[in-house]
Order: C-alpha cells, then structure tokens, then sequence
C-alpha cells in the first residue's frame, strides 16, 4: 500500500527566507501527489498536485513543489515565506486505479518569526 | 459557493452521550468523505460515499460510529456512546467524483470534546 512520511514535525522559518518541507511516498508506481495547507481552526486547502507530466508543479500562494522520482520525494517550496504562510502543512498520496484513497502524512507545522 | 459546510463546530459532551456531526456537501459534488484528525494518529479516512452510497466504510473504529448520507446535499456521522478517545476534529470533504485525482474540498472541521 502507498505511504507517506514527512520527516519535519515542525520547521521554523524568518519572514523572508526560502521554505523547503519534505514529503517521501512509498508506491511502486508514479502515484498522485498532493499538498495540502491547513490554517489554525480550518479545513485543509490544496496547495498543489501531480499527476504527470512537468516534475515542477506551480500551486496557489507561491508555493511550488518537484516531484524527484529517483528520490521518492516531492518536496514544497517558497522562495520567500510571509508571515501568513505559518500553518500545518500536509503531503498526500493517492495511487491511480485504486479510486479515491488518499493517505496523508503527519504534518509539517510551520512557524514564521519576524 | 459556499464551499463544504459544517456543523456544529464545536461540540462538548459527555461520556455515555450521542453525537451527530453534520455536513452538507459542496453542490454538484459526487462524492463525500469523512475524517478524524488526532495528534496521534494524524488523518484518518472514517467512511467515503459515492452518490449517497457507503463504499468504504473499513476506518470506521468501531460499531459505535455510523454515518449516512439519504441524500446528494446531507450527510450526518453518529456516534453513540460516545467516549473520550472519541475526541478529535471530525472533517467532511467533497469531490466531484472521488477518484484519486479528483481535488477534495475540506470544511473546517468539528472540534469534538468528550469528558
């Protein structure tokens, strides 16, 4: 079955500096991809998705993240983290065939200080 | 449009009680799925309809939980009785047709509380 890790319980960043949050997969094949946000006392947000094509994925926000097959890795990033950007961050994975299923990691909780 | 709806938001109760959550989904949208957040156990899939139908219902933790949807627009998720492991946030989401690629659409959740 598909799993997914993020290695980074939390991450602390200044306003202004480059983000980069981890997400490893476990799948045999190329399986969907997905980050998502969720914002203090809120439902979670997508970020962005992959499914194929163009490894650089753009998303909402600024944020991008890259799909590395050969490290089972698809990792977010910012290039300049606001203030507003401070909230939990989820990785998912869906496999194709298998319907709906999603399976999401941990969380990354992100904290910006000034 | 409105986006997936919630309520209530916050619930508190006590051990032994019934709890209804109830979620409407986003209008259009095929599919409902329902989640439990822990510290713990992070995200979890409870239950997941298509078309007012359970298909899987295997995250369901135990016979205490029981969800339905009797139309496109409802669903409501039970549990009785209810107990204080039983405390988390509770989340429904909607696709258009619940594959896998399809973008789920979250509400904000209900913050469960059983003392």
């Amino acid at each position: 079955a598909q799993s997914v890790t993020q290695p980074d319980i939390h991450i602390t960043v200044s306003e202004g500096a480059s983000l980069e949050l981890r997400c490893n997969y476990s799948y045999g094949a190329t399986p969907y991809l997905f980050w998502y946000v969720q914002s203090p006392g809120q439902g979670l947000q997508l970020l962005l998705k992959y499914f194929s094509g163009d490894t650089l994925v753009q998303g909402i926000k600024g944020f991008e993240a890259e799909f590395k097959r050969s490290q089972s890795s698809f990792n977010l990033r910012k290039p300049s983290v606001h203030w507003s950007d401070a909230a939990e961050y989820f990785c998912a994975v869906g496999a194709p065939n298998s319907g709906y299923a999603l399976n999401f990691g941990k969380g990354t909780s992100l904290l910006v200080t000034p | 449009d409105a986006g997936v709806i919630q309520s209530p938001r916050h619930e508190v109760t006590e051990m032994g009680q019934e709890v209804t959550l109830r979620c409407k989904p986003i209008s259009g949208h095929n599919s409902l799925f329902w989640y439990r957040q822990t510290m713990m156990r992070g995200l979890e899939l409870l239950i997941y309809f298509n078309n007012n139908v359970p298909i899987d219902d295997s995250g369901m933790p135990e016979d205490r939980f029981s969800a339905k949807m009797p139309n496109a627009s409802f669903s409501t998720l039970k549990i009785q009785p209810s107990e204080p492991r039983d405390s988390a946030v509770y989340f429904c989401a909607s696709s258009r047709a619940g594959f896998s690629t399809d973008t789920q659409y979250f509400g904000p959740g209900t913050r469960l509380t059983v003392l």
